[in-house]
């Protein structure tokens, strides 16, 4: 139990649609990161919430965004979905930037786009 | 192609060790880390290693850390059932992001 929980754990959308997908950090962590995983891959950097301001991003186009709330919980919004979409969307809770080793996973929410 | 790289495939029998080996290419990298994955399931943090120590052991895990080489590795004694899974290394940069390998499936046979 790594304290930080995604929602929902599955959803199936198709082309075109948009969908939010929702992260709580563990207690007292500040800095926020999501990533994408696609079947038989390892994740993939999204982007980084510190305190509310996006703080890092990986090579994903203007359609995938988020947002950090003053609770710290997150959310990741991704706008006409495209099929390359479906994959597993992984929120990881991490106390600072990196001040410390501790980088906790939730248990992701697996996206699959029709 | 990745920038961490690990090999796709173990195989070993219970009761043996496994190594896992992982190569890395960003020098300047603060963390090094190793999560299992279950099928189905999340990254479970396993342990990682500061980048200025050469090795770490908790329990059953050991992590061997050659920063000359950019090499790092995870052995796990006495290997059990419940190891398989797929396991990856990844590397923290001082932003904080993390960059993974692609992952090494670990089957153990009885």
């Amino acid at each position: 139990e790594t304290g930080v929980t995604q929602s929902p754990t599955h959803l199936i959308k198709t082309r075109g649609q948009q969908v939010t997908l929702r992260c709580s950090s563990q207690s007292g962590h500040n800095t926020v990161s999501w990533y994408q995983q696609a079947l038989g891959q390892g994740p993939q950097f999204i982007f980084q919430y510190y305190r509310e301001e996006e703080n890092g991003r990986g090579n994903f186009p203007p359609r995938f965004s988020g947002l950090q709330f003053p609770n710290y919980s997150s959310e990741l919004n991704v706008n006409a979905l495209e099929l390359d979409d479906s994959a597993l969307y992984l929120c990881a809770s991490s106390l600072a930037l990196a001040g410390t080793g501790e980088l906790f996973f939730g248990e992701g929410s697996r996206l699959t786009v029709l | 192609g990745e920038d961490v790289e690990q090999s796709l495939f173990l195989s070993v029998r219970e009761g043996d060790s496994s190594v896992i080996n992982c190569t890395y290419t960003d020098s300047s990298s603060t963390y090094l880390y190793w999560y299992k994955q279950e099928p189905g399931a999340g990254l479970q943090l396993l342990t990682y290693i500061f980048s200025n120590m050469d090795m770490k052991q908790d329990q059953r895990l050991t992590v061997l850390l050659n920063k000359k080489d950019k090499h790092l590795s995870l052995r796990i004694a006495d290997t059990q059932t419940g190891d398989s899974a797929i396991y990856f290394c990844a590397e923290r940069d001082s932003w904080g992001k993390l960059q993974f390998g692609a992952g090494t499936q670990v089957v153990v046979t009885p």
